[in-house]
């Protein structure tokens, strides 16, 4: 089992509201990584970060914002929730790695959120 | 285009009995390929990692393969249980970048029947 961990696992709430979706581990891991999955839809890389202070935006546009203030937290805001974001959100957490080693991306168990 | 197929799209075995999941891709450079299993309301958990050089890999009851040449993968489930129900993503990892990005598939549904 894995050694990250996402808050809260399920959130509904109503249009509008800011929510934040909390994300950390414990492994000591420079990369971490935000995904989106709607049913039976694959992962969609949505934001990551090579380490602290660095945050970067993935293949999916999203209107959510991220920060890593520290090695092993990494929170995904919403200014202002909508139903389009109505969605499964995946935290995952990798060691630094030469481009083309393999590497292990652990996940968290996610957040199920659903906005009204 | 950079693109991970997997098929079935689902499936149903009675428990006992053996299932082989198929996964074709078009990720180049291509870096490595894993398979991860991902139960109803939880994140992927690998199962295995494959490199350009490894033909096969073993993870108890689990068998991946992995042909470079023709871009295909299959993952091999044996004498299935109840708990492999679950959903079976295939991803492929390229070397272009140094985040060495992920390619997913959408998963293959597995049902095991008692």
């Amino acid at each position: 089992e894995a050694d990250i961990y996402q808050t809260p696992r399920y959130l509904v709430i109503g249009t509008g509201k800011k929510i934040t979706l909390e994300c950390s581990q414990t492994m000591g891991h420079d990369k971490m990584y935000w995904y989106q999955q709607d049913p039976g839809m694959e992962l969609h890389l949505i934001h990551y970060s090579y380490g602290v202070n660095s945050t970067e935006k993935g293949d999916l546009s999203s209107e959510s914002t991220v920060s890593r203030i520290r090695t092993e937290h990494f929170p995904l805001t919403l200014e202002s929730a909508r139903p389009s974001h109505t969605s499964q959100y995946l935290c995952a957490s990798s060691e630094a790695n030469l481009a083309g080693d393999p590497y292990e991306q652990y996940f968290g168990p996610g957040t199920r959120l659903t906005v009204t | 285009k950079n693109q991970v197929e997997q098929s079935p799209q689902s499936l149903i075995i009675l428990e006992g009995k053996n299932c082989t999941l198929q996964c074709n891709y078009t990720v180049s450079p291509f870096s490595n390929l894993r398979w991860y299993k991902q139960d109803t309301g939880r994140g992927p958990v690998s199962l295995t990692i494959m490199t350009f050089s490894e033909n096969t890999k073993s993870n108890g009851r689990y068998t991946a393969t992995l042909d470079a040449d023709t871009k295909q993968s299959s993952l091999h489930i044996t004498a299935s249980q109840l708990s492999d129900s679950a959903s079976y993503i295939c991803v492929v990892s390229d070397r272009g970048s140094t985040l060495g990005r992920l390619y997913f598939g959408r998963g293959t549904q597995l049902t095991v029947w008692p």
